[in-house]
């Protein structure tokens, strides 16, 4: 079974430019979860996806970043601008259901510098 | 919001020895877990934990969700060289259905 695949896996900007990072899930995972692991710290949920709808997002920094889910399968988690406070590395993760959010599996995750 | 304190911050044994970790919170958690993370990779879930007082393990690791459910430890048996890497709890708190992570131990092997 083909595990979270996420593209780039490394990219460099600079601040006030913008950034699109994609995730496909494991196949027939409803619920789709996009994180942000600062350097020495656990992932930090930003938005959970079940299908196309957005189930939570309230630590989503809505001013710069985005995130959208179409036709419920792959997913795309936008910043625009950067800040270099965005440095870090962010993860997607999918699970079964909403109600099975403790069997995740993660992606390998997108390093973002930002300079 | 919710937060895990996860102990110690790191680790630096020697190959063969047991380690020790823990995670502890202040809110009552219905479900605890475990990951592993090694560098350039996502976290890799090792063990599950659903009701207080269980006991699992996963070969040489060992997890226990606390009877208190605000806590949690894992032990790993005969360390190698393998083992190395962050160690992650994770948490479901009550009326939540999304995970809150600790910051992680990194465990550091000696040959």
């Amino acid at each position: 079974e083909a595990g979270v695949a996420q593209s780039p896996r490394y990219k460099i900007i600079e601040k006030r430019q913008s950034v699109a990072f994609w995730c496909n899930p494991i196949s027939g995972h409803a619920t789709l979860y996009w994180y942000q692991q600062i350097l020495g710290q656990g992932p930090k949920l930003l938005i959970q996806f079940q299908n196309n709808g957005v189930v939570d997002d309230s630590q989503l920094p809505k001013d710069r970043f985005s995130a959208e889910r179409l036709k419920g399968v792959d997913s795309t988690l936008k910043i625009q601008p950067a800040k270099l406070e965005d440095s870090a590395v962010y993860l997607c993760a999918s699970s079964l259901g909403e109600g099975l959010a403790y069997e995740q599996y993660f992606g390998p995750g997108t390093r973002l510098t930002v300079t | 919001g919710q937060q895990l304190n996860q102990s110690p911050q790191s680790m630096f044994i020697q190959e063969g020895e047991d380690v020790s970790m823990n995670c502890t919170s202040s809110s009552i958690f219905n479900t605890w877990l475990w990951y592993k993370q090694e560098p350039g990779e996502g976290p890799v879930l090792l063990i599950a934990l659903y009701k207080a007082g269980e006991l699992t393990s996963n070969g040489r690791l060992t997890a226990q969700f606390g009877i208190t459910r605000k806590d949690s430890f894992l032990n790993i048996s005969a360390s190698i060289p393998s083992d190395v890497g962050i160690y992650f709890c994770a948490g479901l708190y009550q009326g939540a259905q999304k995970l809150v992570f600790g910051q992680g131990t990194r465990l550091t092997i000696n040959p």
